[in-house]
C-alpha cells in the first residue's frame, strides 16, 4: 500500500497568516497517462470531508482561491495564503494512484 | 440539487451483520463509480472499496481488511449503493461514507455530470 505522511499533524495560525501543510507518499503518485492522482480534502467539524484540490493543483469548484496545492512524484504541499476562521478543521491527502486508496493522517487547522 | 444519503448504521454484536444504503439524487447515479469510505471515531479516514458503473462491468475492489467479508452492490434503478458487512470486527466500528470514485474521475477526464460530494454518513458500532 502507498503511505501518505502529513506533516504537521497540528498547526495554530492567526488569522490572517499563511499556513502550509506537507504530504508525502512512499511511492511516485504519477501514472502513465500523465496524470499525478493526489487530492487534498478538508472535514469541518461534524461535516464529511469536502474536496479542496484534484490532481496535485487544480482547486475544485467553489474552493477559494487561497487554497492552493503543488508538488510533483512523492512531495506535495497544501498552502492557504490567507487563514480565516472559517478554515478550521482537518485537512487529509489522499492518493488514488494505485488501490487501495490511501489517506494521510490528517493535520488539524486551529485558529490562534 | 446533490444528495447522498447513508443509512442502515447502528450496534451490532461482533460476528454479526449489517447492510448500509446509500441513496443518491440530483445526479446521474448509474454512469458513476461508486465508493465507500470509513472513518474511526475521532481518527483517520479509510477507504473500504469501490464499483464500478454497470456500463463498465460493475466491478467490486475492496480493501484488505474488509475483503470476504464486505460485498458492495448497486441498483441503478433506484439510484442506490449498498454495502452489505458479515462477520462484524470491533475494528469495524466507524462512521461509513459513500461517495464518487474520486480516481476514476480524474482518470476519465473529470465528467462534469459526476458530483464528488460525500454523504453524511451513517456510524456503525460493533460491541458486545
Amino acid at each position: 500500500d502507498i503511505v501518505m505522511t502529513q506533516t504537521p499533524l497540528s498547526l495554530s495560525v492567526t488569522p490572517g497568516q499563511p499556513a502550509s501543510i506537507s504530504c508525502k507518499s512512499s511511492q511516485s503518485l504519477l501514472l502513465t497517462d500523465g496524470k499525478t492522482y493526489l487530492f487534498w480534502f478538508l472535514q469541518k467539524p461534524g461535516q464529511p470531508p469536502r474536496l479542496l484540490i484534484y490532481e496535485v493543483s487544480n482547486r475544485f469548484s467553489g474552493v477559494p482561491d487561497r487554497f492552493s496545492g503543488s508538488g510533483s512524484g512523492t512531495d506535495f504541499t497544501l498552502k492557504i495564503s490567507r487563514v480565516e476562521a472559517e478554515d478550521v478543521g482537518i485537512y487529509y491527502c489522499m492518493q488514488t494512484r494505485q488501490l487501495p486508496y490511501t489517506f494521510g493522517q490528517g493535520t488539524k487547522l486551529e485558529i490562534k | 440539487e446533490v444528495q447522498l444519503v447513508e443509512s442502515g448504521g447502528g450496534l451490532v454484536k461482533p460476528g454479526g451483520s449489517l447492510r448500509l444504503s446509500c441513496a443518491v439524487s440530483g445526479f446521474t447515479f448509474s454512469n458513476v463509480w461508486m465508493t465507500w469510505v470509513r472513518q474511526d471515531p475521532g481518527k483517520g479516514l479509510e477507504w473500504v472499496g469501490r464499483i464500478y458503473s454497470k456500463t463498465d462491468g460493475g466491478t467490486t475492489e475492496y480493501a484488505a481488511p474488509v475483503k470476504g467479508r464486505f460485498t458492495i452492490s448497486r441498483d441503478d434503478s433506484k439510484n442506490t449503493l449498498y454495502l452489505q458487512m458479515n462477520s462484524l470486527k470491533i475494528e469495524d466500528t466507524a462512521v461509513y461514507y459513500c461517495t464518487a470514485d474520486i480516481g476514476r474521475w480524474v482518470f476519465s477526464g473529470g465528467d462534469t455530470n459526476w458530483s464528488l460530494d460525500w454523504g453524511r454518513g451513517t456510524l456503525v458500532t460493533v460491541s458486545s
